[in-house]
């Protein structure tokens, strides 16, 4: 069965931290990995990973994917109160289906 | 202009009602799906549909059912709605599998059923 599984569940954190969210999947005929943010409404799209070991950046964001280990990283620096929400983590294989984890919910203080 | 579109935003309904909701793509995507995120933010994959090609998770109650009047349109009908199909439905597209990128979401509708 294809499953992906993130952790951990819930973080709080201050303003100013750096934070590090996991995600380790498994999902027959893997194609990407994919991290989507989750305010109030709908998932919007932040990364996608095919190939292990090479960085992907966004502003103080950054992932990274390893394809031996089955398992990908998402990275915030100097973390700010619009950071808070659910981090979505998403396996894709060659059928097109997109398969979720739970979910991470940070909370960032100011 | 909205890619990924779903009436109605929220829907409270009583139970052992029949509901639609619908969804359409201006994307030109093939492919389009229904998820099902409960309370505790899981996203559950429920069907996927790529105009000739129905993929159905198994969990999903027969009571679901996909309508696709056409590729950019795909409606979720709910038979005799039980209390715990209240969660918030979300459609989404993507395009074509040959292509590797990202499934787009519509902004979902919170079902509430009473």
């Amino acid at each position: 069965e294809d499953k992906v599984v993130q952790s951990p569940l819930s973080l709080v954190v201050h303003e100013g931290d750096t934070v590090t969210l996991n995600c380790s999947y498994e999902v027959t005929n893997f194609r990407s990995l994919l991290w989507y943010k989750q305010e109030k409404k709908a998932p919007t799209f932040l990364f996608m990973l095919t190939s292990s070991g090479i960085e992907k950046k966004s502003g103080r964001l950054s992932s990274i994917l390893d394809k031996k280990e089955l398992f990908s990283i998402l990275n915030i620096t100097a973390t700010q109160t619009g950071d808070s929400a659910v981090y979505l983590c998403a396996g894709s294989n060659t059928g097109n289906q997109f398969y979720f984890g739970t979910g991470t919910s940070l909370t960032v203080i100011p | 202009d909205t890619a990924v579109s779903q009436t109605p935003k929220y829907l409270v309904t009583q139970m052992g009602n029949d509901k639609s909701i619908k969804c359409e793509q201006n994307l030109g995507h093939d492919t389009m799906y229904w998820y099902k995120q409960d309370s505790k933010k899981f996203l559950k994959i429920m069907f996927s549909y790529n105009n000739k090609e129905l993929i159905i998770n198994e969990t999903v109650p027969n009571r679901f059912s996909p309508k696709s009047p056409d590729k950019a349109h795909l409606n979720l009908h709910i038979n005799s709605l039980e209390l715990g199909d209240s969660a918030v439905y979300f459609c989404a597209s993507s395009p074509w599998r040959q292509y590797n990128t990202e499934a787009f979401f519509g902004q979902g509708t919170r079902l509430t059923v009473v």
